[in-house]
């Protein structure tokens, strides 16, 4: 069964440093989406991204992130200044044109 | 922005009782989803309700939307171990925008005891 992969799955990265999450979604699928958790809480949103661009961001995402499908395939996030907050699980999540959407394992991000 | 209030945040239930946890928003909704995260997993998709007052049933499961769509609830008949996890309830704005995020409830912490 297809399944949207996340890569890394950690990772540590100091304060102030760039990372850079990556995201493969499920090949037929349209939309995509970004989301974190921070430990032992909800799953906020962060961007949705349908037709090469931006659809909708949270205020989450400000101007440190940013989010591209370079190729045909990847879909990345980009934090460019990490923050002590901004240590949490990311999800990648995609849809075809249905309302499920399918969420990925998962980036752990650590910011020391 | 919206919110989805959901409670409780924890439920502790002897394997066999019965679960329910339930979802309110202040705003009417388009639909609502459920989702089901395991301890260190990701979250599944469980279902989704669009209609007033409608029910939904999934072995022993059994979601309902409210008849104003700003409430929901999921109950779980005689649980079993493989229950455990946290339960989200999710919504889109009434708008119902073709690429709209989720708003996820806080989630209701499934835990049981054999």
């Amino acid at each position: 069964e297809p399944e949207v992969t996340q890569t890394p799955s950690h990772q540590v990265t100091q304060m102030g440093q760039e990372v850079i999450l990556r995201c493969v979604p499920i090949s037929n699928h349209l939309y995509f989406y970004w989301y974190r958790q921070i430990l032992g809480q909800k799953v906020e949103f962060l961007v949705s991204f349908y037709n090469n661009e931006i659809s909708e961001k949270s205020e989450i995402f400000d101007d440190q992130f940013s989010v591209e499908r370079p190729d045909g395939s990847n879909f990345t996030l980009k934090i460019r200044s990490t923050k002590l907050e901004d240590s949490a699980m990311y999800f990648c999540a995609s849809r075809e044109t249905g309302d499920e959407q399918f969420f990925g394992p998962g980036t752990r991000l650590t910011v020391l | 922005g919206q919110q989805v209030m959901q409670i409780p945040q924890y439920q502790h239930v002897q394997e066999g009782e019965d679960f329910t946890t339930y979802c309110n928003s202040s705003t009417t909704l388009s639909n609502i989803q459920w989702y089901k995260q395991r301890p260190g997993g990701h979250p599944v998709f469980l279902i989704q309700l669009v209609k007033s007052g409608e029910v939904k049933k999934q072995k022993r499961l059994t979601f309902q939307f409210g008849e104003a769509k700003k409430n929901s609830s999921l109950h779980i008949t005689a649980t079993q171990t493989t229950d455990v996890g946290t339960y989200f309830c999710a919504a889109r704005p009434y708008s119902g925008g073709g690429a709209d995020g989720l708003t996820f409830g806080k989630g209701t912490h499934l835990i049981i005891q054999p």
